[in-house]
C-alpha cells in the first residue's frame, strides 16, 4: 500500500534535548511538508521540500531543522531552541510543481515535554 | 500570514439532516482551494481540489462550491450519517515562487452527527 509513515506515534522530550521525528513515503512524490497543530489552531507549515537536497522554511521554522537526503524521507528535528515543542506534528507529501494536487498525510506524531 | 476562516467552528446535526459550512479566504493571489476530511485517530484525507471560480465538485453526498471573486467556498453534506463525523479543513493555496506552492489551513469545522 502506498502511503506516508510517521514514527513514533508518541514522543517525549526532556529539557535541552533534540528529538527527531521520522517521515517516510512510498508514493514517489517529490514534495514533502511538515505541519504543526496546536489546540484551537489550524495546521501551520514548518518546513517544506520540493526536491531532494533542497528545503524551505515555512511560517514557523524557528527551533526546527530538516534534511532531505532521499526522496522518500524527510525527517524533522525539534531542537532545544524550540521552547514550546508540545504539539501534534503532521507530515505530508504531494506531486511537486502544482498546487492543484492534494496533499497526502501521515498519521502524525504527538510530542510532549517530560 | 494569510487569513483563512472556517465557520462554524463546530456543529451537531441529527442523522439525516443536511448541513453546510464555509471557508473564507483572501480574494487575491488565489491558486487553488483544498478541502480535507480529518476523522479522529486517522490522517487527513483529501476531498476536493478546486481551482476555477464557479467550480462545483461532488463526491457521493458531499459537494463543494467555489467563489474566488468574493473569497469563499461552501461544503455541503446531504443526509448526514454518523460516519460523516469529522473535522473538515479547507486550505488556501498560493504560489510562493520557484515552482513552490504553500497551503494555509483554516482551523476546521468539527461536525458531529447524532444517530
Amino acid at each position: 500500500d502506498g502511503g506516508i509513515t510517521q514514527s513514533p506515534k508518541y514522543l517525549f522530550r526532556k529539557e535541552g534535548q533534540n528529538v527527531t521525528l521520522s517521515c517516510e513515503q512510498n508514493l514517489n512524490h517529490d514534495a514533502m511538508y511538515w505541519y504543526r497543530q496546536d489546540p484551537g489552531q489550524g495546521l501551520r507549515l514548518i518546513y517544506y521540500s520540493q526536491i531532494v537536497n533542497d528545503f524551505q522554511k515555512g511560517d514557523i521554522a524557528e527551533g526546527y531543522s530538516v534534511s532531505r537526503e532521499k526522496k522518500e524521507s524527510f525527517p524533522l528535528t525539534v531542537t532545544s531552541a524550540q521552547k514550546n515543542p508540545t504539539a501534534f506534528y503532521l507530515c505530508a507529501s504531494s506531486i511537486a510543481g502544482t498546487g492543484g494536487q492534494p496533499q497526502h498525510f501521515g498519521d502524525g506524531t504527538r510530542l510532549s515535554i517530560l | 500570514i494569510l487569513n483563512v476562516e472556517q465557520s462554524p467552528q463546530s456543529l451537531h446535526v441529527q442523522e439525516g439532516d443536511s448541513t453546510n459550512f464555509t471557508c473564507s479566504f483572501p480574494s487575491s493571489n488565489f491558486y487553488a482551494l483544498h478541502w480535507y476530511r480529518w476523522e479522529t485517530a486517522k490522517s487527513p484525507e483529501a476531498l476536493f481540489v478546486m481551482t476555477l471560480n464557479g467550480d462545483e465538485k461532488k463526491k457521493g453526498r458531499i459537494s463543494a462550491t467555489l467563489n474566488t471573486k468574493e473569497g469563499y467556498s461552501y461544503l455541503y453534506i446531504k443526509g448526514s450519517q454518523p460516519e460523516d463525523s469529522a473535522t473538515y479543513l479547507c486550505a488556501f493555496v498560493t504560489y510562493s515562487g520557484a515552482g513552490s506552492y504553500q497551503l494555509t489551513f483554516g482551523k476546521g469545522t468539527k461536525l458531529s452527527v447524532i444517530p
